[in-house]
């Protein structure tokens, strides 16, 4: 079993729809990154959190440490939002190592 | 600000080759992290350095070394290539954050390496 498991797999969406990508993690973390991956490879940090919520614009991410959870929600989708999604997860310390989920290709049509 | 740098881009390699590839990381980030991406395998932590030190290592073999400079800039470098170790490898810069820990990480566009 991963110790990082996305759920789901593929999303796919109507321009305007809410969208929620789940996380969750086995072991015990420092911090949960969010991180959104374009065709061409290029990746991008959208979130890092250790606890409660965070919001960037359509965008938020909230973790729940004791149920070892964390979500992804979009809000009001749009096709640009197409892309990867990746969860990973930072162990404990100082050290720097980081456990990627699978990853959610979401598609939003417009 | 300028962000990651990696280069090159695009590498193709023959089996039993061995290669280098290069990260220049965000001004003033100090922890250097590589990755490994694969369809099979997805993306996997192969080590980080802070300081020109390698602080972890991930589960990959001996033939993946790296090294960082002393204005953080790393390399890392895959010896005797084999057909799997194709893939897009990826650096992540952060800075230190004091109380223990980095930062977000950023991250370049990657190199795709392709070994024929």
């Amino acid at each position: 079993k991963n110790e990082v498991e996305q759920s789901p797999q593929n999303l796919t969406a109507q321009e305007g729809e809410f969208i929620t990508i789940n996380c969750s993690y086995s072991v015990g973390i420092s911090a949960l990154h969010w991180l959104q991956q374009h065709p061409g490879g290029g990746i991008v940090s959208l979130f890092m959190l250790s606890s409660g919520k965070k919001k960037h614009g359509r965008l938020i991410a909230t973790i729940n440490i004791q149920e070892k959870h964390s979500s992804l929600h979009i809000t009001a989708s749009h096709p640009r939002d197409s892309a990867v999604y990746i969860c990973a997860v930072e162990r404990g310390g100082s050290n720097y190592k980081l456990t990627f989920g699978k990853g959610t290709l979401l598609t939003v049509n417009p | 600000k300028a962000g990651v740098t990696q280069t090159p881009r695009y590498l193709i390699k023959t089996r039993g080759q061995q290669v280098t590839l290069s990260c220049s990381p965000i001004s003033g980030h100090r922890s250097v992290s590589w990755y490994q991406q694969t369809p099979g395998q997805g993306l996997q932590f192969l080590f980080e350095y802070f300081s020109e030190t390698q602080r972890n290592k991930g589960n990959f073999p001996g033939r993946f070394s790296g090294r960082q400079f002393s204005n953080s800039r790393s390399e890392m470098n895959v010896s005797t290539l084999e057909l799997g170790d194709s893939a897009l490898y990826l650096c992540a810069s952060s800075r230190y954050r004091q109380g223990g820990g980095n930062t977000e990480a950023f991250f370049g566009q990657g190199t795709r390496l392709t070994v024929v």
